[in-house]
């Protein structure tokens, strides 16, 4: 109950276009859910979050698609750049804040020329 | 931003030996720290969460006399793998819990990797 199953394991996407990564929990307590980019030999850091009490959230090209009652959530790259290609590592904390985070399995994207 | 620093940011050893591993929050006291374990092209794993002044909670499967933790102060926070193996070869990342008002995300250090002969 505490998974959160993270999709597609790897992404190509061309320059320009959306990158999609789907998540989906189990867990009705989790209630805080970031998104992180991690880039090869680095820490994560944290992208974008939202929490179950608006459905969308936007920061920039970034855009978090947030659905309650389907229990699950995405992370929408609008007008990908080769400097997005990472491994982006959805989570979810049932405390509201980022205070105990269970991890998504990861999704590895590479934005080509 | 706040920043967290690891110490080293890699290291090879013999198996047997012991390899400490620090987290240092640059950027404001936390009085509670993360380690996470990471294999190649996997998720973060948390091993424990750090406390200062207090022992460490240890998730279930991670061995607490191997991977001894202490949080010795409200910026320090250190990993020691003992009698290391193999196995143990892995990335290993430290967190930092800001205060509560800024709870928004736990801030990641860079990463220490470890190779054990």
């Amino acid at each position: 109950q505490q998974q959160v199953k993270q999709s597609p394991q790897s992404l190509i996407v061309q320059k320009g276009g959306i990158s999609i990564i789907n998540c989906a929990y189990e867990n009705t307590a989790f209630d805080y859910f970031p998104w992180y980019q991690q880039f090869p030999g680095k820490g994560p850091a944290l992208l974008i979050a939202i929490r179950p009490d608006v459905s969308e959230k936007k920061e920039g090209r970034f855009t978090i698609s947030f659905n309650k009652s389907a229990k699950q959530f995405s992370l929408h790259i609008m007008d990908s750049q080769p400097g997005d290609s990472a491994t982006y590592f959805c989570a979810a904390s049932s405390t509201g804040t980022a205070s105990k985070l269970t991890f998504g399995t990861g999704t590895r994207l590479q934005v080509t020329l | 931003g706040a920043v967290v620093s690891q110490h080293p940011s890699w290291v090879i050893c013999k198996s047997g030996t012991s390899v400490k591993i620090e987290c240092r929050s640059l950027d404001f006291q936390a009085t509670t720290m993360f380690w996470y374990r990471q294999f190649p092209k996997q998720s973060l794993m948390l091993m424990a969460t750090s406390n200062e002044g207090s022992k460490a909670t240890y998730e279930q499967g991670v061995e607490k006399d191997k991977f001894l933790i202490n949080h010795a102060s409200l910026t320090l926070s250190t990993l020691t793998v003992t009698s290391a193996h193999p196995e143990d070869s892995s990335f290993y990342i430290c967190s930092v819990l800001p205060p509560l008002a800024l709870q928004e995300t736990q801030y990641f250090g860079p990463g220490t990797r470890l190779l054990v002969l």
